[in-house]
């Protein structure tokens, strides 16, 4: 149980388009999805919260126009990448917390989605 | 402002010694403590949960402590295999928060 799958798991895009990432519980329900980002040697990064059904909270620093979040239902949620640019390059995981478990803070994450911008 | 540490060299050690795995935070007070693994290219795998309230928690050959005093914890497997090198995430968290802040992490490499 507990499966979190990401689409796709790879993207390679060229400057200046946009690219969605899908985040999906498969087997729970999740009221609340993180979107994380990892460059190469270090940690994640939490972007956002997503909560079904209202906007996301952004982390600072992260600009809510260019990484668009949609929470549609209790088991999607997806991160969009406009206008991406090189820079935009890294894995991004999201992660999703089982409704059941709202006391604890524990999160199952989904297997990453490299994106490459070119 | 909150800080999480944990050491960035990588531990190497020999197959069937138990390895040690530090944490440490400063200016926080979590409630929980999370201990995950990731694999290269690879999301985060959860693997314990300790409250504030408990000392160790143990999960056939993981065991993890929690000293709010020291603001430490530590992961520690026993007779390790070649198949536990992988990068360990600490996560502090506490109880009005949802997200998680991870620590730097710390690459484990089990020599046969």
């Amino acid at each position: 149980g507990a499966v979190v799958s990401q689409h796709p798991s790879w993207v390679i895009c060229k400057s200046g388009t946009s690219v969605k990432i899908e985040c999906r519980s498969l087997d729970f329900q999740a009221t609340t999805m993180f979107w994380y980002r990892q460059f190469p040697k270090q940690s994640l990064m939490l972007m956002a919260t997503s909560n079904e059904g209202s906007k996301a909270t952004y982390e600072q620093g992260v600009e809510k126009d260019k990484f668009l979040i949609n929470h549609a239902s209790l088991t999607l949620s997806t991160l969009t990448v406009t206008s991406a640019h090189p820079e935009d390059s890294s894995f991004y995981i999201c992660s999703a917390r089982d409704r059941r478990l709202a006391g604890t803070n524990e999160q199952y994450f989904g297997p990453g989605t490299r994106l490459t911008v070119t | 402002s909150q800080k999480i540490e944990q050491n960035s060299e990588a531990l190497n050690i020999q197959e069937g010694k138990t390895a040690t795995l530090t944490c440490n935070y400063t200016n926080y007070s979590p409630a929980y403590l999370q201990w995950y693994r990731q694999d290269p290219g690879r999301g985060p795998v959860f693997l314990l949960l300790i409250r504030e309230n408990e000392k160790e928690k143990r999960k056939e050959r993981l065991k993890v402590t929690f000293d709010t005093t020291l603001k430490q914890s530590l992961f520690h497997i026993t007779a390790s295999q070649p198949a536990d090198s992988a990068t360990y995430l600490c996560a502090p968290s506490n109880n009005a928060g949802n997200m998680l802040t991870f620590g730097g992490g710390t690459r484990l490499m089990v020599k046969p």
